[in-house]
């Protein structure tokens, strides 16, 4: 399968502060990756989907001002928090999608970001 | 739109042991993917099997296996011969045709020695 490459994999930050994610496929090109949240003990909401070259598609009830995601390569996407307050604090996956071959339609995911804002 | 059900919060097994997961969806795509994932305690999801909708055979990867009822819209996942590293949280999931994943709540699996 894909390697995902996630960075950082913990951040500890201060309330009012942006904090940048990265996402990079390390041996694939990656048109397309999504962006999860997961609350402890909870399972995974899909915050977006990132489309290289193009605006991400967000779901109902995220903030597209509050997490500002861009795909400008077709190795790397980010996600960048911004104005971070506590209640963002949560985990972060990232994952990149193959559309083709006998791994079609299989995520794989990164290792995850765990974000505590103060 | 899909949804994932999973009605078991915790389930427990002895080493050596066979367990069964189970997991339903509801979806209004013609052309969808069912997944098992797997989440151990580093949080890191890791793909356990796939099963694409249009075939009828169940899929197996090793010592797990599915058991795909399409008309009853089952995705059950069979671990046989549990081992300790099988212990993690599970999570059944379904894509559609652009790849969007909806998963369930997740099951804990505890293997005990």
């Amino acid at each position: 399968g894909a390697v995902v490459s996630q960075h950082p994999s913990r951040v500890i930050c201060k309330s009012g502060t942006s904090v940048k994610i990265e996402c990079r496929s390390l041996d694939f090109q990656a048109t397309t990756m999504f962006w999860y949240r997961q609350f402890p003990k909870k399972s995974l909401m899909l915050m977006a989907t990132s489309n290289e070259g193009s605006k991400a598609t967000y779901e109902q009830g995220v903030e597209k001002d509050k997490f500002l995601i861009n795909h400008a390569s077709l190795t790397l996407s980010t996600l960048t928090v911004t104005s971070a307050h506590p209640e963002d604090s949560s985990f972060y996956i990232c994952s990149v999608i193959s559309y083709v071959g006998t791994a079609k339609n299989i995520q794989y995911f990164g290792a995850g970001t765990r974000l505590s804002v103060l | 739109a899909q949804t994932v059900t999973q009605s078991q919060p915790e389930m427990s097994v002895q080493e050596a042991e066979t367990v069964t997961l189970s997991c339903t969806y509801d979806t209004s795509e013609s052309d969808y993917y069912l997944f098992w994932y797997k989440q151990p305690p580093s949080r890191q999801m890791i793909l356990v099997i796939r099963q694409e909708a249009y075939k009828q055979q169940n899929a197996t990867e090793n010592r797990f296996s599915v058991n795909f009822q399409k008309a009853a819209k089952s995705f059950s996942l069979k671990i046989s011969d549990s081992q300790l590293g099988d212990a993690a949280m599970y999570f059944c999931a379904c894509g559609g045709s652009q790849g969007n994943l909806i998963f369930g709540k997740g099951t804990k699996l505890s293997v005990k020695p």
